[in-house]
C-alpha cells in the first residue's frame, strides 16, 4: 500500500497570505489528523477529521482550519499567516477514528517570510 | 490530563554500545503509549506501542520499551547501537477518553551515535 502523502512538500509564503495543505491517507483509512511541528514548541495536535466531520481539536486559533472530503483526503488552511507559522505540518492517517495507531506522512515545511 | 516528559534532549553513545532513552508520563487513564522515531528530513514512524498487554514491548530495529507503572516510566532500550540509528525519538501518550486520536508528543531526544 502507499503511504500518506501530502502535498507540497515544501512552501515559502509572506506574512498576510493564506495556505492550503493537502493530505491523501493510505488507502482504506478513514480517519487523518495534522500536527504542527516547530523547534520551540515541539509537536502539536491541530485537529482530527473522519467521515468529513471534524472529531478532535487542540489549541490553535481559529485561523487553522482543515476539512476532509468523502474519499477521506484532507486540506488544511492557514489564513492570516504570521511568521510563527513557520513549521513542519504533520498529516497522519489512521484506520478509525480516535486510533492511537497512526501513520505519519513526510510533512509540508512552510516557511512564512 | 496525559503528558509525557523525556528526560533528556540529548543522547550520545558509541556505535555497539547500548542505548537508553527515558520517558516518564502522567495520565489520568490507563495509558496507551508509543515511542516514534525521526529521521533527518523524514515522517515519523512507529517504533513500538504499549496498549495494556505485555509491560515488555519489542519494536523494530532491535528496540524494546517497558511499562512500569509503579515508575510511571516508558524507557526505550536497545542492545547495540547502530549508526543508522541516529535520529530524533519521541514518546508519546494518547489523548485518552475522547481524545484518543490526539497524540500528545514529549519533546523529542536526539540519539547521535558515533563510529
Amino acid at each position: 500500500k502507499a503511504g500518506v502523502t501530502q502535498t507540497p512538500r515544501y512552501l515559502i509564503k509572506t506574512r498576510g497570505q493564506q495556505v492550503t495543505l493537502s493530505c491523501s491517507p493510505i488507502s482504506g483509512h478513514r480517519s487523518v489528523s495534522w500536527y504542527q511541528q516547530t523547534p520551540g514548541q515541539g509537536l502539536q495536535f491541530l485537529f482530527e477529521y473522519f467521515s468529513e466531520t471534524q472529531r478532535n481539536k487542540g489549541n490553535f486559533p481559529g485561523r487553522f482550519s482543515g476539512r476532509q472530503f468523502s474519499n477521506s483526503r484532507s486540506e488544511m488552511n492557514v489564513s492570516t499567516l504570521e511568521l510563527g507559522d513557520s513549521a513542519l505540518y504533520l498529516c497522519a492517517s489512521s484506520p478509525r477514528q480516535g486510533a492511537w495507531e497512526q501513520y505519519f506522512g513526510p510533512g509540508t515545511r512552510l516557511t512564512v517570510t | 490530563a496525559q503528558s509525557v516528559t523525556q528526560l533528556d534532549s540529548h543522547v550520545s553513545v558509541s556505535e555497539g554500545t547500548p542505548v537508553l532513552l527515558r520517558c516518564n508520563y502522567s495520565s489520568s487513564y490507563s495509558p496507551s503509549l508509543f515511542w516514534y522515531v525521526q529521521h533527518p528530513n523524514k515522517g515519523l514512524q512507529l517504533l513500538l506501542k504499549y496498549t495494556s498487554a505485555a509491560t515488555l514491548v519489542k519494536g523494530i530495529n532491535g528496540f524494546e520499551a517497558e511499562f512500569k507503572k509503579s515508575e510511571t516510566s516508558f524507557h526505550l532500550t536497545k542492545p547495540s547501537a547502530h549508526m543508522s540509528d541516529a535520529a530524533e525519538y519521541f514518546c508519546v501518550v494518547s489523548g485518552g477518553g475522547g481524545s484518543q486520536g490526539n497524540l500528545i508528543f514529549g519533546k523529542g531526544t536526539k540519539l547521535s551515535v558515533k563510529p
